[in-house]
Formats: C-alpha cells, structure tokens, sequence
C-alpha cells in the first residue's frame, strides 16, 4: 500500500503566476482534503473533494480551487501567487462511511515557495 | 468559535524524563480529537484519536492521551521520552458526523536532552 502520495515535492513559482499541485490518496479512500501549513503554523483547511465535488471549504479565497478525478485522485489549483502562498501543502485522504468521515490520512506534502 | 490551543510552543526534555503536551479546544459539537506527529520536512502521522469511551486512550510509540471534558482538555503523555522523540506535534478537533474538516493547533516542537 503506497499510502498518500504527492507531487511534485518541492516547487518555486514567481508572483502572479499559476500552479497545480497533485495527489493520488492511500488505496480504497475516497475523499481527498487539502491543507495549507505556513512556517511555524499548524495545518490550516482549504477543502475537501468527495465524488468529484467540493463538499467542504474553509477561509481560503478563490484563487484556490479544486478537482477531484474519477479514480479519487486530487488537484489543487492556485492562481495568482502571492508571496504569502508560500507553504507546505499538504494533502490527506479519508473515506467517508455512512456519512462519517474517519480518520485521515496525509501525504508528505508539496513545498511551495513564491518569489 | 471552534479553536485549538497548544500553550507551548517549545519543549525540551532528557532522554528518559516523562512528557505531557498540553491541548485546549473550543468546540460547538461533540469533538472528535486527534495527535498528530510531524518530523522535519514531513507530512502528519497519527498518533491516537478520541470520539467517545475510556478517557484515557493510547496510541503508537507508546503515547496517551487523556480527554477531559470539564476541563475542554486532551493532554498527551508518554512516560518515557526517546531521542526519537524528537518533532512537533499537532492537537486537531474535527466534527464526527459532517466530514472531516480538522482544526489544528499551532503545534509544540519537542525537542530531546541526551
């Protein structure tokens, strides 16, 4: 079992530019969350994708958006960079049963850095 | 407003001596609370989790944790600190029934005396 995994591990974007980081959650997950960890913070929620559709979001501006494939697999978008996106990226996977989410379980995460 | 607060940022312990790391939520819902452990460039590992029963729950590399209710509370401990030890961990509260948005605290670095 290969457990969470993402990529690319580390990343360098300039201001205003796009990117596309990449998950393929832990085998028989369905459900595929994505956090935000700046330097010295805790994780913080972006949003959660469950049957191909966001079912959660936290406080995070459109800039940031999602998709989520058919086989589970996850992408997270971020247009426009700002400085302040630089951050560990991390993505973790769950699988929802009867309505519950149980524990999840996180990839090692993307390192984004934006000049 | 739903929050988690670890108190400590930092901590530094000899090999052997006794840990607790203090975590303090606030939280609408009945709350489903978890430990996490990170190490340096790593993603989270779970440590233990807590819904509902015993109140002192135990997890890998020989953690606990014991909930309190009164006290809005979920403290870890181990007995016996290892160099290994050695990362930041993360209280996080999440709802049992809606999904799993997690609130995570700031985190407390531990850091490991030989």
């Amino acid at each position: 079992d290969a457990g969470v995994t993402q990529s690319p591990t580390h990343l360098i974007k300039t201001r205003g530019q796009q990117v596309t980081l990449r998950c393929s959650p832990k085998s028989g997950h369905d459900t595929v969350s994505w956090y935000q960890q700046a330097l010295g913070q805790g994780p913080q929620f972006i949003f959660q994708y469950y049957e191909e559709e966001e079912r959660q979001r936290g406080n995070f501006p459109d800039r940031f958006s999602g998709h989520q494939f058919p086989n589970y697999s996850s992408e997270l978008n971020v247009n426009a960079l700002l400085l302040g996106d630089s951050a560990l990226y991390l993505c973790a996977s769950s699988l929802i049963t009867s309505g519950r989410t149980d524990e999840q379980f996180f990839g090692p995460g993307t390192r984004l850095t934006v000049l | 407003a739903q929050s988690v607060t670890q108190p400590d940022i930092h901590i530094t312990v000899s090999e052997g001596a006794s840990l607790e790391l203090r975590c303090n939520y606030s939280y609408g819902a009945t709350p489903y609370l978890f430990w996490y452990v990170q190490s340096p460039g790593q993603g989270l590992q779970l440590l233990l989790k807590y819904f509902s029963g015993d109140t002192l729950v135990q997890g890998i590399k020989g953690f606990e944790a014991e909930f309190k209710r009164s006290q809005s509370s979920f403290n870890l401990r181990k007995p016996s600190v290892h160099w290994s030890d050695a990362a930041e961990y993360f209280c996080a509260v999440g709802p049992y029934n809606q999904g799993g948005k997690l609130i995570f605290g700031q985190g407390t670095e531990l850091s490991v005396k030989p």
